[in-house]
């Protein structure tokens, strides 16, 4: 069965610095994964996606992300941190592969200070 | 494109009311996802319909939980007898067409049960 990861519940970080957000996934099958963002009493929305298309992802406001399948991670990655990017991150991975329900980690909250 | 709606945003019941929240999905998306979200958790996958008919229900979803997709379009999420255990913040999501089609999420509607 798929799961996911987040190392680290509370992220720390001045502005200007590199955001580095740890997810770790298991997977039976290649898998599809996720970064979500959430501010507050919001829903989620999209950070960017992998799909095995490649293995460095880009998605928006600056993020990506990458697929390293040796160290079964995902991290999620932003040279340069705004005050902005201060919310709840999620990383999550399709189910199964019939690709159903996406299954989420338990969330890291990133805080930028400045 | 308007993104996904939900109805209310905010609901505040006493212990063993029903309550009923609406999810209008993007148009033409044919499938809809209800999660549950607590407090300091990711999002836990509740049920899935594909138009009509509703396909998977998680364990989660216990006999106090019903949800409908009438027509393929809205979708209503009804708990009957609520609990103080039900308080959360529940998720609509919809998603065009294949498994693994990203999600969008609506902006979700907090439950509080007194």
């Amino acid at each position: 069965a798929q799961s996911v990861t987040q190392l680290g519940s509370h992220v720390s970080v001045s502005e200007g610095a590199l955001v580095l957000l740890r997810c770790n996934y298991s997977s039976s099958v290649p898998p599809y994964l996720f970064w979500y963002v959430q501010y507050p009493n919001q829903g989620l929305q999209l950070l960017l996606k992998y799909t095995s298309a490649a293995t460095l992802v880009k998605g928006i406001n600056g993020f990506e992300a990458e697929f390293k399948k040796s160290e079964t991670s995902f991290h999620l990655t932003k040279p340069s941190a705004h005050m902005s990017d201060a919310a709840e991150y999620f990383c999550a991975v399709i189910r199964n592969q019939a690709g159903t329900a996406l299954i989420f980690g338990k969330g890291t909250t990133l805080s930028v200070s400045s | 494109d308007t993104g996904v709606s939900q109805d209310p945003r905010h609901k505040i019941t006493k212990r063993g009311q029903n309550v009923t929240f609406r999810c209008d999905p993007i148009s033409e998306h044919n499938r809809l996802y209800w999660y549950r979200q607590t407090l300091g958790q990711g999002p836990e996958f509740l049920t899935y319909f594909q138009n009509e008919a509703q396909l998977e229900k998680s364990r989660l979803l216990s006999d106090r939980f019903s949800a409908e997709r009438p027509k393929g379009s809205f979708s209503t999420l009804e708990i009957q007898r609520t609990e103080q255990g039900d308080s959360a913040m529940y998720l609509c999501a919809s998603s065009p067409d294949q498994p693994t089609d990203t999600q969008y999420f609506g902006p979700g509607t907090r439950l509080t049960v007194l």
